[in-house]
């Protein structure tokens, strides 16, 4: 199992510039989640599908931030402007629906935003 | 208060060592616990994954979940040099049918030989 796959692995830009994280879930997993990980804030959810549809967008920052889920092997996370204090890792992870089932996390996208 | 408290750390110990690490939740209606081991760099990953209270080993690791005092605790054994990473707490319940954890802060461990 390739496991859950995160690009780019970093990212450098400057503020104002738009920003798009991807991620392939494990294959058969029907939920995909977005993190966010700080030193300050420790892992933060951004947001999670369910079978390709939003289910709970509320850790969303600012409508700069938004997330799509094209199919089943594909999400992306989109930040437009990006801004500074959006420097973080952004981590995918994904989850079988049988019950408490847990999530497997991808390596991440480090974003440093100039 | 946060749902889920873990102690930052950085715990340092010398290798061989019995380590604990530890959380406190206040929501008992969290059913599955989890422990995720993060290296630098590297994305968190399934350590050990428990449903209620108990025990559950795997190894030098043992997960323990004490619903009663809203606590759980990773024990690790024979500590080494390669346990040294950042653990985290996780634990979920049914909501909407769905299952969503809420994390703790991680606890950085230091293994030194």
């Amino acid at each position: 199992d390739a496991g859950v796959i995160q690009s780019p692995r970093h990212e450098v830009t400057e503020m104002g510039q738009e920003v798009t994280l991807r991620c392939k879930p494990i294959s058969g997993h029907d939920y995909l989640f977005w993190y966010r990980q700080t030193m300050m804030r420790g892992l933060e959810l951004l947001i999670y599908f369910n079978n390709n549809v939003p289910i709970d967008d509320s850790g969303m920052p600012e409508d700069r931030f938004s997330a799509k889920m094209p199919n089943a092997s594909f999400s992306t996370l989109k930040i437009q402007p990006s801004e500074p204090r959006d420097s973080a890792v952004y981590f995918c992870a994904s989850s079988q629906s049988t019950s408490g089932q847990p999530q497997h996390f991808g390596d991440g996208t480090r974003l440093s935003i100039l | 208060q946060k749902e889920v408290e873990q102690d930052p750390g950085p715990l340092s110990v010398p290798e061989g060592a019995i380590v604990s690490l530890n959380c406190t939740y206040s929501n008992s209606a969290f059913q599955y616990f989890m422990w995720y081991r993060q290296y630098s760099r590297k994305g968190p990953e399934l350590l050990m994954y428990t449903y209620s209270s108990g025990n559950k080993e795997d190894g030098r690791f043992t997960a323990q979940v004490d619903k009663s005092s809203k606590y759980i605790s990773l024990f690790i054994r024979d500590s080494q040099p390669s346990d040294s990473a950042t653990y985290l707490c996780a634990m979920s319940f049914a909501s909407g049918g769905s299952y969503i954890p809420t994390f703790g802060r991680g606890t950085s461990l230091i293994v030194h030989p």
